[in-house]
């Protein structure tokens, strides 16, 4: 199973802050996703990234959400101007090049936003 | 639209018994389904998958089965385990026609706890 490390665990901002949320896939892949859990529900599609661009977004990713791959590493999430309601767990996943459509996650970022 | 369900919120076993989680699916077009387990604080941990030209997959204590019938999803776990206390979550993909690169829909998720 490919190993997915998020950077970092817990992150606890001001409201109106930018965060960005860091994930680093440990083998070769194709697709990266970010998916978010609010404390008790189900997970949540967010965002799905491939080739070095969006390929599929959810209602819930607007304005104030935006992904990049700026080293060829790392992948990253960004949330412009933090609300209350943006506090949940993230979580980033992957997909193997050449493998199976299975998606392996990450820990997990816990963003609290005060 | 997409919709990925759960009968159950919980589960409550004895170890050593066998469990039997359930998922409803509505959206006939979904062609990929996975069985995730989620501890606490962790993120989601691939259990096993399974497609939609199959109507059983076997792991190691795991088995799912589908029904496309009735849009009906079950994960079973053999000789359940104190270990096996998580949250299981089914998720879905549609990937038909090429539209979808692999977009998720889970489940709401049900809590199985195993007693010693």
């Amino acid at each position: 199973e490919p190993e997915v490390t998020q950077t970092p665990s817990h992150q606890v901002t001001q409201m109106g802050q930018e965060v960005i949320l860091r994930c680093v896939p440990i083998s070769n892949h194709l697709y990266f996703y970010w998916y978010r859990q609010i404390l008790g529900q189900k997970v949540e599609f967010l965002v799905s990234f491939y080739n070095n661009e969006i390929s599929e977004k959810s209602e819930i990713f607007d304005d104030q959400f935006s992904v990049e791959r700026p080293d060829g590493s790392n992948f990253t999430l960004k949330i412009r101007s933090t609300k209350l309601e943006d506090s949940a767990m993230y979580f980033c996943a992957i997909r193997i090049a050449g493998g199976t459509d299975t998606q392996y996650f990450g820990p997990g970022t816990r963003l609290t936003v005060l | 639209g997409e919709s990925v369900g759960l009968h159950l919120p919980t589960l409550s076993v004895q170890e050593g018994d066998n469990s039997i989680i359930n998922c409803a699916y509505s959206n006939s077009a979904s062609d990929y389904f996975i069985w995730y387990k989620q501890e606490s604080g962790k993120g989601p941990q691939f259990i096993i998958d399974i497609r939609s030209n199959m109507d059983k997959r076997q792991g190691q204590r795991v088995t799912v089965l589908l029904n496309k019938t009735v849009k009906h999803l079950s994960l079973q776990i053999a000789a359940t385990q104190p270990g096996d206390s998580a949250v299981y979550f089914c998720a879905e993909n549609n990937n038909a026609g090429g539209t979808s690169y692999g977009k998720l829909t889970f489940g709401q998720g049900t809590i199985l706890t195993v007693h010693p």
